[in-house]
């Protein structure tokens, strides 16, 4: 059973709000759910985390529901650069949990 | 800070070789890494974690004798993948997490193997 269920991708233009939601329906109490970008043949990188309500930083929000069972990313006006691979993950907010990778979101941005 | 460096970036190597990918966290301490490959198009699979002095812990389906980790230190982790094939051609990324607790990963370049 997934934990994790994502868009295969997404298209969008320069200069749009791009919102990717994940369902994670059996979301446990001490999960927190973690949003990573991937481009071509590099690691992930780490865009947000958040366990309620809403988060924001310099480069994303991350809106989650009172129930948890989904997350939104919310990338406001996203360029050309932020064509990636957007993985949402949720796992136990502890030192040395592994993390499971779902599919991800493709999103491609166009001019 | 918090900077994982992976050695190499790409290899290429003949078929029955073994190659030897090295993970550094370079300004931190990590109690813990974790070894992953990724297929083209494909999303990250965890290989094993690794404990620094102790044996690594493997997923199923990941062959311990073929993939040989060793965490000797808290900044160093190294993947071996022994009498490697063409099948095995594939990216490998490690992860650290800081050993003061807190939980985000964070990720190496990733390493291009690439077995003729």
């Amino acid at each position: 059973l997934a934990k994790t269920t994502q868009p295969i991708s997404m298209d969008s233009y320069e200069g749009q709000e791009v919102n990717i939601t994940c369902s994670h329906n059996n979301i446990a109490t001490n999960d927190y759910i973690t949003w990573y970008q991937q481009f071509p043949s590099q690691g992930p990188r780490f865009i947000i985390q958040g366990y309620k309500t809403k988060v924001t930083n310099e480069v994303a929000s991350l809106f989650i529901p009172a129930d948890r069972k989904s997350s939104t990313l919310s990338l406001p006006r996203v360029s050309l650069s932020d064509t990636a691979v957007y993985y949402c993950l949720v796992a136990d907010n502890n030192a040395g949990n592994m993390l499971t990778f779902g599919g991800g979101t493709r999103l491609m941005v166009k001019p | 800070g918090a900077v994982v460096s992976q050695h190499p970036s790409r290899v290429i190597c003949k078929s029955g070789t073994s190659v030897k990918i090295e993970c550094r966290s370079l300004d931190f301490q990590a109690t813990t890494m974790f070894w992953y490959r990724q297929f083209p198009k494909q999303s990250l699979m965890l290989m094993a974690t690794s404990n620094e002095g102790s044996k690594a812990t493997y997923e199923q389906g990941v062959e311990k004798d073929k993939f040989l980790i060793n965490h000797a230190s808290l900044t160093l982790s190294t993947l071996t993948v022994t009498s490697a094939h063409p099948e095995d051609s594939s990216f490998y990324i490690c992860s650290a997490t800081l050993s003061s607790g807190e939980s985000e990963q964070f990720f190496g370049p990733g390493t291009r193997l690439t077995v003729l």
